[in-house]
């Protein structure tokens, strides 16, 4: 029940620009965004909840796409702060818990 | 200082000891997490908790006892560390399990030799 991402692991020059895909078998109630750099703890970037809302930072955008059970995270015109590891948590019903993906190495060179 | 604490932030143990790690929220938040993050597993969710006195299993709860006895505090024992427990434990707070951001602790990094 593990989300799968894609791509495990990518490299982008600064400014360029980068999707980030999560995707389950099972019908979702929500997606979840984190990212993580290294050493430190995740921090959240993004909740897409079925339905269409979204909660999270101004400056992420996210797709949630309900009939495929799939969702993008879409890093544009990329900084160096942007690099770290990024993870999707699904969950399937409102009373379940987050389940994580295995995560999304970026790293953004000058 | 508001927001999540964990205590202590290293530890290393021998095999056989017990071990109690901390985890304070200063937020009211009613759901409590351990999580454990090894390389290439990402996150597992050891216990949660949804309340005071309430608390559930997650992934791998095998070889962790929790207990939540108020709001603010979420403690983990090993009740007989192994090396397999060698790990970087995460502590997370939400108003809830799935509708309402997590927020981390910093970490604990525990060692078991």
């Amino acid at each position: 029940q593990q989300p799968v991402q894609s791509p495990q692991a990518v490299i982008l020059r600064e400014g360029e620009d980068a999707v980030i895909n999560c995707s389950s078998s099972k019908a979702l109630y929500s997606v979840h965004w984190y990212r993580q750099k290294h050493g430190e703890a995740p921090v959240f970037l993004m909740i897409l909840l079925k339905g269409g809302e979204q909660k999270g930072h101004d400056k992420i955008s996210a797709s949630f796409n309900e009939k495929k059970q799939q969702s993008s995270l879409y890093l544009t015109a990329s900084q160096l702060s942007y690099s770290g590891t990024y993870f999707c948590g699904t969950v399937m019903d409102s009373n379940y818990q987050l389940i994580w993906g295995a995560g999304t190495k970026l790293i953004i060179k000058p | 200082d508001a927001g999540i604490t964990q205590s202590p932030r290293y530890k290393i143990t021998e095999t056989g000891r017990q071990v109690t790690l901390m985890c304070h929220q200063t937020w009211s938040h009613s759901y409590m997490f351990w999580y454990r993050q090894d390389l290439g597993h990402g996150l597992r969710l050891i216990y949660y908790s949804a309340a005071a006195d309430i608390t559930d299993k997650g992934e791998v709860p095998d070889g962790y006892v929790v207990s939540r006895s108020k709001t603010e505090n979420f403690p983990l024992t090993l009740e007989s560390a192994t090396r397999s427990q060698t790990s970087v434990y995460f502590c997370a707070s939400s108003n809830s399990r799935g509708s309402y951001e997590q927020y981390f602790g910093p970490g604990t990094r525990l060692t078991v030799t």
